[in-house]
């Protein structure tokens, strides 16, 4: 059955640093893969997704996630880390022929000044 | 455009009580979902209405769970008799079309604890 694996709970990076937020998939068929972001007491908001098209994928607040089948990975990186960026992180996974999200276990990002 | 909107934000029952749910989604969107985050967990799948039809409910986890979308408007998630394990967020989320054609948008989700 597919799954989706997030390694880091949480993760914590100084203001201006590199975000590295690693996801893996598991399916011989690469599923479409999504990157969700939660605020506190928000709901989950869409990220970036990928859809076969490019591999590496670009999404909102500078954001982007690169898709690399021989590693099954799908993970998500920003530049320079903001603190607005302190949220939770979920990769999600689009199995072929499903409406139904696979999501991974999430990790919080703590950004320092 | 007013967003999915869940109430309660909050409840906490004790176990063995009923507890209902409610979701609105976006105006026009026939798909709706509902899915559940137990504490330190994964988010997972409980189920997934078009319209006022349940098109998957694979991911209820028994029958004391039972989702209705009377009309294809607004849902309802009724627990009864809630137990400990139900204790967790649930999220209502609600699409145009499928997942690749159109954004899920998310609830802000309803905190349950069972006591």
């Amino acid at each position: 059955a597919q799954s989706v694996t997030q390694l880091g709970s949480h993760v914590s990076v100084s203001e201006g640093a590199l975000v590295l937020l690693r996801c893996n998939y598991s399916s011989s068929v690469p599923p479409y893969l999504f990157w969700y972001v939660q605020y506190p007491n928000q709901g989950l908001q869409l990220l970036l997704k990928y859809t076969s098209a490019a591999t590496l994928v670009k999404g909102i607040n500078g954001f982007e996630a690169e898709f690399k089948k021989s590693e099954t990975s799908f993970h998500l990186t920003k530049p320079s880390a903001h603190m607005s960026d302190a949220a939770e992180y979920f990769c999600a996974a689009l199995p072929y022929n499903t409406d139904k999200l696979i999501f991974g276990t999430g990790t919080r990002l703590q950004v320092f000044p | 455009e007013a967003g999915v909107t869940q109430f309660p934000s909050h409840s906490v029952i004790e176990k063995g009580q009923t507890v209902t749910l409610r979701c609105d989604p976006i105006s026009g969107h026939d798909n709706l979902y509902w899915y559940r985050r137990v504490m330190g967990k994964e988010i997972k799948f409980l189920l997934h209405f078009v319209k006022e039809s349940k098109q998957d409910e694979s991911g209820m986890p028994n029958n004391r769970f039972l989702a209705e979308r009377t009309g294809g408007t607004y849902s309802t998630l009724k627990v009864q008799p809630a137990e400990l394990e139900d204790s967790g967020v649930y999220f209502c989320a609600s699409s145009q079309d499928g997942l690749l054609n159109s954004p899920l948008h998310f609830g802000n989700g309803t905190r349950l604890t069972v006591t």
